[in-house]
């Protein structure tokens, strides 16, 4: 079956330094990936996606690139900011399938 | 305009208890999703609806928990004698099924249940 998998949190980083958040996936056909956010006490919110290998999602700052031969989906981001501290979400969709498959999520703590 | 919106926000309910949680999907969406979230962890899949017909409920953990969407619009996810393992947040999102390749979900606040 499809699953995603995270790098293990949570992280915290200081204003400005440079973000990555791993994601690798395992699915059978060809799925869309998508990074989820959620900050506290909100719902999810889609943050980026990417349908098909080597496109390059981006959103807010934040990138992640679609890549086929290594089955990841790495975020990343130059420089936080505090607003940045959240949970964020790797996901995939097979469009052969009904659901979203999420993985654990990475919750990121941002310092001043 | 507005979003997915779910009722109630918080659930407490003694063990044993029906509940019944709604969701209001955006207006016009097709299809309709519903998640359980446990404490830590990522959303898991439950069921799927386009329009009224549930398509899938392969996600649902037990015959405890039933969904319906009888006139294409509001879904309500009801989970009979509840457990302790049933607590959890529970995500509900649409989809325009005639929207762009991607399939955006929108996700709704969550309820979160807390079963005692």
């Amino acid at each position: 079956g499809n699953s995603v998998t995270q790098m293990e949190g949570p992280v915290t980083l200081s204003e400005e330094a440079f973000l990555t958040i791993n994601c690798t996936y395992t699915a059978t056909g060809y799925p869309s990936l998508f990074w989820y956010v959620q900050y506290p006490g909100e719902g999810l919110q889609l943050l980026l996606k990417a349908t098909k290998a080597d496109d390059k999602g981006s959103n807010k700052g934040f990138e992640a690139t679609y890549r086929k031969e290594t089955t990841s989906f790495h975020l990343e981001k130059g420089s936080v900011q505090v607003s940045d501290s959240a949970v964020y979400f790797c996901a995939l969709w097979e469009t052969s399938g009904s659901r979203l498959t999420f993985g654990e999520g990475t919750q990121l703590t941002v310092n001043p | 305009g507005a979003g997915v919106s779910q009722s109630p926000r918080y659930k407490v309910a003694k063990r044993g208890q029906d509940v019944a949680l709604r969701c209001d999907p955006i207006s016009g969406h097709v299809s309709l999703f519903w998640y359980q979230q446990a404490l830590g962890q990522g959303p898991e899949f439950l069921t799927y609806f386009q329009n009224e017909a549930q398509l899938d409920k392969s996600g649902l953990p037990s015959d405890r928990f039933f969904a319906e969407r009888p006139e294409g619009s509001v879904s309500t996810l009801k989970i009979q004698r509840t457990q302790q393992e049933d607590s959890a947040v529970y995500l509900c999102a649409s989809r325009n099924v005639g929207a762009s390749s991607y399939n955006e979900q929108f996700f709704g606040p969550g309820t979160r249940l807390t079963v005692l």
